[in-house]
C-alpha cells in the first residue's frame, strides 16, 4: 500500500540554523500539506500546497517557514533560523483530491537545542 | 526544550465493549468533519468522514454521529480490541482541506 514517508525521523539543531525537513507525498496526490504537533499536544496546521504554490497558511507559518516543490515527488518545509518553540513532531500529509482523506507520514521529531 | 503537554482526556474500555468519543467543534461553516487515531510515535492516521450535510455515516465497526444544533461530533466504536488503543482526534475541514484538529482523547482497552 502506498504510504507517505519523512525524512529524517529525528532531527537536532542549534537555535538559529536553518533545517529542511522533507517528505515524499503518495504519487497520484495532489494537495500537500505540514502540520506540527508539540509534545502532548493537539495536530495544528501549517500550510497547504496545490498546483506549485500555497493555498493557505496558519499565522504559525510566517516568513521563517517556506516550502518547495522541487521535483516531482518531494515536498519539503524549511525553517529559516530555528527557534526553541519550533521543536515538535512535524508531519507531512497528501491527498489525491484535495478533500478529506488525509495520508500523513510518519513525521520528523524537530528538537531545536 | 519541549513543553509540557497538555493532559488529555481518557476513555478506559473493556475490550469487547463499545466506545463513544466525543467532540465538540467550533466552526459550524465547515464543510466535513473526521476522526484520526494516533498511535504512540506514528502519524494521525484517518478512520472516518462525515460531511455537514450528514448526521450519521458507518464504516466498518465506526459510526460517526453529527450534531449541528450543539456542534457536536461523536465517534463510535463497536466491539473495542487491543488494537484500538489510541489517541482519536476530531478535526473540521474546509474545501482546501485545511485540517483543525481537536484536543484528543486517549482510549485505553483493558483486557
Amino acid at each position: 500500500e502506498p504510504e507517505v514517508t519523512q525524512t529524517p525521523s529525528h532531527q537536532v539543531t542549534q537555535m538559529g540554523q536553518e533545517v529542511i525537513l522533507r517528505c515524499v507525498p503518495i504519487s497520484n496526490h495532489l494537495y500537500f500539506y505540514w502540520y506540527r504537533q508539540i509534545l502532548g499536544q493537539k495536530v495544528e496546521f501549517l500550510v497547504s500546497f496545490y498546483n506549485n504554490e500555497i493555498s493557505e497558511k496558519s499565522e504559525i507559518f510566517d516568513d521563517q517557514f517556506s516550502v518547495e516543490r522541487p521535483d516531482g515527488s518531494n515536498f519539503t518545509l524549511k525553517i529559516r533560523s530555528t527557534k526553541l518553540e519550533d521543536s515538535a513532531m512535524y508531519f507531512c500529509a497528501s491527498t489525491r483530491t484535495g478533500g478529506n482523506e488525509q495520508f500523513f507520514g510518519p513525521g520528523t521529531r524537530l528538537t531545536v537545542l | 526544550g519541549e513543553s509540557v503537554g497538555l493532559h488529555l482526556p481518557t476513555l478506559s474500555v473493556q475490550e469487547g465493549d463499545n466506545s463513544i468519543i466525543n467532540c465538540a467543534y467550533s466552526n459550524s461553516a465547515s464543510d466535513y468533519f473526521i476522526w484520526y487515531k494516533q498511535e504512540s510515535g506514528k502519524g494521525p492516521q484517518f478512520i472516518i468522514d462525515i460531511r455537514s450535510n450528514m448526521d450519521k455515516r458507518q464504516g466498518q465497526r465506526v459510526t460517526v454521529l453529527l450534531n449541528k444544533t450543539v456542534k457536536h461530533l461523536s465517534l463510535q466504536i463497536a466491539a473495542t480490541q487491543p488494537g484500538d488503543s489510541a489517541v482519536y482526534f476530531c478535526a473540521e475541514g474546509d474545501s482546501w482541506g485545511k485540517l483543525q484538529f481537536g484536543a484528543g482523547t486517549q482510549v485505553v482497552v483493558t483486557p
